[in-house]
């Protein structure tokens, strides 16, 4: 069984470009989530994808946009970056939409915005 | 905001030593979850204790949830240096809108 991959491992970026971030869930997952997590804070929830659909989104700008594909597999996108958007950003994925069971957590992409 | 804090941000043992970290929350909830996180690195699920639970174990770990006091527990026993590392719990609400929201963490370091 393949854990949750998430790609690319670290990544810099300068004020004001766009960036996309990929995420592979578990085999047997259909719902991937998106969460940000600064230096020194827990993660915050950006989005839920459950069978290619959007299921919660957290409180981020429509800057902040994602898509689900057929297998499953997640990308976050992020316009217009801002020095703030600096942070780890987690996948994680679940065998069914929703919070009731427990998530499956990739490594994280360490963005950097410059 | 978060809904989770805990307590307390940071703790420091020596091994063998039993760890204790605090949870609270705010509003109604379906379940509680408790991760690790070693270095900046992916989060690992640990326990799950859904609302109609008061107590959880697995292995080393436990976990108590006290719904009326709005509030969780993980204990740690007989730890290990291994067990440094940051420990978050998550609440997940009724409305299972896919959100979990996450505390700030407990720091633990656990010395040789």
């Amino acid at each position: 069984e393949t854990g949750v991959t998430q790609s690319p491992t670290h990544l810099i970026k300068t004020r004001g470009q766009q960036v996309t971030l990929r995420c592979s869930s578990q085999s047997g997952h259909n719902t991937v989530s998106w969460y940000q997590q600064a230096l020194g804070q827990g993660p915050q929830f950006i989005f839920q994808y459950y069978r290619e659909e959007e299921n919660g989104r957290g409180n981020f700008p429509p800057r902040f946009s994602g898509l689900q594909f057929p297998n499953y597999s997640s990308e976050l996108n992020v316009n217009a970056l801002e020095l703030d958007d600096s942070a780890l950003y987690l996948c994680a994925s679940s065998p069914t939409g929703g919070t009731y069971n427990e998530q499956f957590f990739g490594p994280g992409t360490r963005l950097t915005v410059l | 905001s978060q809904q989770g804090e805990e307590d307390p941000q940071a703790l420091s043992i020596q091994e063998g030593e039993n760890a204790t970290m605090n949870c609270s929350y705010k509003t109604s909830i379906n379940n509680l979850q408790w991760y690790r996180q070693n270095s900046g690195r992916g989060l690992v699920h640990l326990i799950l204790i859904r609302s109609n639970e008061r107590e959880k174990h697995s292995g080393r770990l436990r976990v108590t949830l006290d719904t009326s006091k709005k509030s969780s527990s993980l204990l740690i026993t007989a730890s290990r240096a291994a067990d440094t590392a940051s420990y978050f719990c998550a609440t997940a609400l009724s409305s299972n809108t896919g959100k979990l929201i996450f505390g700030q963490g407990t720091t633990l370091q656990v010395k040789p």
